[in-house]
C-alpha cells in the first residue's frame, strides 16, 4: 500500500492476556519506529529498527514488551501479560534510512484497551 | 541527552488570525533536523514542516512557517490565517544523524470561529 498500515485498528482484551500489534511500513523504508501515546499525551518512544542494525530498545517500559521485524519489513509489537496501564494508542512509523532529514510516516495506530 | 520542550499545553486562536507555537530543544550536536507534526482528532500524524539546522533560512510551507533560532535552540511554528481545519495537537520533533526522533509533549491548538 501507499502508507504505513497497522492492524488491528482497535483491540480490546482482558488483563493478563498477550497481544500482538502489527505494522506494515512503506515499501523500501529501512527505519521503523514504535511509539505509545496515552490519552491526550505526547508520543513515548518504544523501539527503533534501522536496517540490519541491532534495534534501539531503550524505550521499552518493561520486559513484557518486545518487538521484532522480520525480513526488514513487517514488524510485530508484543505485549505479554497485559496490564491496565498498557491501554493506549500504539503508533508505528517508518522512514527512508537515507539521511535523517527524511520525515517519519505514521500509521493510524492501534487503540489498545485493557479491561 | 537531547530533549524537546513545548511549554504551551494548549492554545487558542481566532479563525483567520495568526498563532505561534513554541518549541525549544537541548542538544550538543551542530547538525540536526527539526520537524513539526500535526495530529488531528483522526490521530493520523502529519508532517507540517521541517528544517535543517545548517540552513539559516526559515522553512515555509504555505500558511506555515518557522522561526529557527539556532543559538537559542528555539524552533517556533507560526500559522497564518488560521483555519478550523488547523485544530489539532502539534508536536515539535528533533533528530540527529541516524538516531531516533525525539518528540515534545505537544500543544493542543483550538481554533475559535
Amino acid at each position: 500500500g501507499a502508507g504505513v498500515s497497522q492492524s488491528p485498528s482497535n483491540k480490546v482484551t482482558e488483563k493478563g492476556k498477550d497481544v500482538e500489534l502489527r505494522c506494515d511500513p512503506i515499501s523500501g523504508h529501512t527505519a521503523l519506529y514504535w511509539y505509545r501515546q496515552s490519552l491526550g499525551q505526547g508520543l513515548e518512544f518504544l523501539i527503533y529498527f534501522q536496517g540490519n542494525s541491532a534495534p534501539d530498545k531503550s524505550g521499552l517500559p518493561s520486559d513484557r514488551f518486545s518487538a521484532e521485524r522480520t525480513g526488514g519489513s513487517v514488524s510485530t509489537l508484543t505485549i505479554q501479560r497485559t496490564q491496565q496501564e498498557d491501554s493506549a494508542v500504539y503508533l508505528c512509523a517508518s522512514s527512508s534510512g537515507t539521511g535523517s532529514f527524511q520525515p517519519q510516516h505514521f500509521g493510524d495506530g492501534t487503540r489498545l484497551s485493557i479491561l | 541527552a537531547q530533549t524537546v520542550t513545548q511549554s504551551q499545553p494548549e492554545m487558542s486562536v481566532q479563525e483567520a488570525e495568526t498563532v505561534t507555537l513554541s518549541c525549544t530543544y537541548d542538544t550538543s550536536e551542530s547538525d540536526y533536523y527539526l520537524f513539526w507534526y500535526k495530529q488531528p482528532p483522526s490521530r493520523q500524524m502529519i508532517l507540517v514542516i521541517r528544517q535543517e539546522a545548517y540552513k539559516q533560512q526559515n522553512a515555509t510551507e504555505n500558511r506555515f512557517s518557522v522561526n529557527f533560532q539556532k543559538a537559542a535552540k528555539s524552533f517556533s511554528l507560526k500559522i497564518s490565517d488560521s483555519q478550523l481545519g488547523d485544530a489539532a495537537m502539534y508536536f515539535c520533533a528533533y533528530r540527529s544523524g541516524a538516531d531516533k526522533i525525539i518528540f515534545g509533549k505537544g500543544t493542543r491548538l483550538h481554533i475559535l470561529p
